[in-house]
């Protein structure tokens, strides 16, 4: 059973803060991870993915992979009000024949003004 | 539009009747998922095509559930006998690589059991 843990929140940083969201994951054949938005009573949307081990950055996001230790998190500078959302960690196992995309539970995230 | 378009954005329905949720995803897009969603709570995967063909059903919870895809373009997904317990939010995405990951959602179709 593929599974995709996050702490659900709720998650509240002051604007221009760093926000810090973790994800862990079991099963060690996986090879790509997701980050998903979710803004409330909206469908997801992808923002960041990460295939190779450290960090990748895009704006001011990035993301932080440790296949080592099946860790993944996203990082959030200068937060914004706007960032207020639910972030969805996900992952593919590739090579087993279904690129099944699995979703953790979520990350309430509020960025208070 | 040239987003993922589903239908009935609502349902509701009496416990014991089958139902069908549409999918039309984006034009040429190779790749079509099935999710359900309970409010507060992750994307839980149900299935998804290639084309035509069904790929992996695993994530269907009974054979009340099952899907399909005959044209490789839209898909229904059906579900016979419906309980209290498969009212939910029942997203369709579609993807144009299925390797990478980048899946397009649709609005949801939210199924209401009573």
């Amino acid at each position: 059973q593929k599974e995709v843990e996050q702490n659900s929140g709720p998650l509240s940083v002051p604007e221009g803060a760093i926000a810090s969201l973790n994800c862990t994951y079991s099963d060690r054949g996986s090879q790509s991870f997701f980050w998903y938005r979710q803004y409330s009573g909206k469908s997801p949307e992808l923002i960041m993915f990460i295939y190779s081990n450290g960090d990748k950055e895009d704006g001011r996001f990035t993301a932080q992979l440790n296949k080592a230790s099946q860790y993944v998190s996203l990082l959030i500078r200068d937060s914004q009000p706007s960032d207020s959302a639910t972030y969805l960690c996900a992952v593919i196992e590739s090579g087993a024949g279904s690129y099944q995309l699995t979703f953790g539970k979520g990350t309430k995230l509020s960025v208070i003004p | 539009g040239a987003g993922v378009s589903q239908s009935p954005r609502y349902k509701v329905t009496k416990r014991g009747q089958d139902v069908a949720l549409r999918c039309d995803p984006i034009s040429g897009h190779v790749s079509l998922y099935w999710y359900r969603q309970a409010l507060g709570q992750g994307p839980e995967f149900l299935t998804y095509f290639n084309y035509e063909a069904q790929q992996d059903k695993s994530g269907l919870p009974n054979d009340r559930f099952s899907a399909e895809r005959p044209e490789g373009s839209i898909s229904t997904l059906t579900i016979q006998r419906t309980e209290q317990r498969d009212s939910a939010m029942y997203r369709c995405a579609s993807s144009s690589d299925p390797e990478s990951g980048e899946l397009f959602f649709g609005e949801g179709s939210r199924l209401t059991v009573l």
